[in-house]
């Protein structure tokens, strides 16, 4: 079983839609939960952090973490054409400050 | 500041050979990492390093070496290339370990081994 799963997707969604995405985990030492924005070609850029449960917004985007289903969330609202990527959750416990467990990303296209 | 940068962008190698992929940040930043992105597969953790002269193995170490001379160089080493190493690599760092911990990553590099 892999530590944290996420749908590949590819997700197509009109713009101005609000885009759900999402990943679950195994590991209940999991503290720290990352999400990431990588356009083609590109390297990865952090998006959202939120430690422990709880939401987290900024701007057009909203982080979820339910601990206790080991589930969590990104929200996008009004979703543009510039949002389409591939976003990636990442996520580590306190233990192992230097080890960051990844989701495989989920492909998002946002048609105008 | 250029942040990360990494060298070459592309690179076909035939079995066997070897080669360095190099990484560099001008941020002053303590902690770098190398991964390797399959397609589906997500990042994996090939290499980290805390500071200059420390390094530890991460998820994917087998067929890679590591080094760090100064804080701002963190050279990949594939001695013996093999077709299962074909993948992105990325190159990246942060400024501290705890907390947040943001890691910034370089372009990559597109690496094909035949």
């Amino acid at each position: 079983q892999k530590e944290v799963e996420q749908d590949p997707g590819p997700l197509s969604v009109p713009e101005g839609a609000i885009v759900s995405l999402n990943c679950t985990y195994s590991n209940s030492a999991f503290q720290y939960f990352m999400w990431y924005r990588q356009y083609s070609r590109k390297g990865p850029e952090l998006l959202m952090y939120t430690y422990s449960s709880g939401n987290k917004e900024d701007g057009r985007f909203t982080a979820q973490v339910d601990k206790s289903s080991k589930y969590i969330s990104l929200f996008i609202r009004d979703s543009q054409p510039s949002d389409s990527a591939t976003y990636l959750c990442a996520m580590r416990d306190l233990a192992n400050f230097n080890k960051f467990y990844f989701g495989s990303g989920t492909k998002l296209n946002v048609k105008p | 500041n250029a942040g990360v940068t990494q060298t070459p962008k592309f690179r076909i190698l035939k079995i066997g050979q070897s080669m360095t992929l190099q990484c560099a940040q001008d941020m002053n930043h303590n902690y770098m990492y190398w991964y390797r992105q399959d397609p589906g597969m997500g990042l994996k953790l090939i290499y980290y390093s805390v500071g200059a002269g420390i390094t530890d193995k991460g998820e994917v170490p087998n067929g890679y070496n590591v080094s760090r001379s100064t804080t701002e160089d963190f050279p990949l080493r594939l001695e013996l290339a093999a077709p299962s190493q074909t993948s992105v690599y990325f190159c990246a760092s942060s400024l501290e370990a705890g907390g947040n911990n943001e890691q910034f990553f370089g372009p990559g590099t597109r690496l094909t081994v035949l």
